[in-house]
């Protein structure tokens, strides 16, 4: 069983767009993120979320929105896609508490045409 | 949260060889964790390493701490082809979140 699924892999849209990218774990953990990989491949991460708390990086514009149903999902909403939205997102999760390692999705790369 | 610089940025070594990579930080950590990401693959945890250790191993893998230089190592003994990656390390405190620097990239030769 994949630890952190995210879905769809691949997304391709057009500007103006709005898009949503699913992500789920099953491994119990209370802390989820998302990172964006860039062109030059530097990871940034965007959010970090648990049930208590939404920490949003000041430099996400707020186009981006996590919507997390449970402490098992977070998925990623954008609105009006944008040339420069084209990355590689990737979703992770952790044990926030125990100072663990993260568990990372494989990624979805989207394409913004 | 706080970003570690790796060093160096690129490394080649022959297949076979070890590999040494570097990580520096700026303040009190809890932990150091060391990650792995293929070409076009989601990072893969590999080591984690407490404030209290001063070296742990995995595998080929050795992993080394000094608070006092805030300074950890990454050793890959006995390269292999699909050692081939980015390395990238995470300094944390708890309740940290990872801050990814630029990692080093590791070409592995045949």
């Amino acid at each position: 069983d994949t630890a952190v699924s995210q879905t769809p892999k691949y997304l391709v849209t057009q500007m103006g767009n709005d898009k949503s990218i699913k992500c789920e774990q099953n491994l119990g953990h209370d802390t989820m993120y998302w990172y964006k990989q860039d062109s030059k491949k530097f990871l940034k991460i965007m959010f970090s979320y648990n049930n208590k708390e939404l920490i949003i990086n000041e430099t996400v514009p707020n186009r981006f929105s996590p919507k997390s149903p449970d402490k098992a999902h977070l998925n990623l909403h954008i609105n009006s896609l944008e040339l420069g939205d084209s990355a590689v997102y990737f979703c992770a999760s952790s044990q926030g508490a125990r100072g663990g390692g993260y568990t990372f999705g494989s990624g979805t790369r989207l394409t913004v045409v | 949260s706080q970003q570690g610089e790796e060093d160096p940025q690129a490394l080649s070594i022959q297949e076979g060889e070890n590999a040494t990579m570097n990580c520096s930080y700026k303040t009190s950590i809890n932990n150091l964790q060391w990650y792995r990401q293929n070409s076009g693959r989601g990072l893969v945890h590999l080591i984690l390493i407490r404030s209290n250790e001063r070296e742990k191993h995995s595998g080929r893998l050795r992993v080394t701490l000094d608070t006092s230089k805030k300074s950890s190592s990454l050793l890959i003994t006995a390269s292999r082809a699909a050692d081939t990656a980015s390395y990238f390390c995470a300094p944390l405190n708890r309740d940290d979140k990872i801050i990814f620097g630029k990692g080093t990239r590791l070409h592995i030769l045949p």
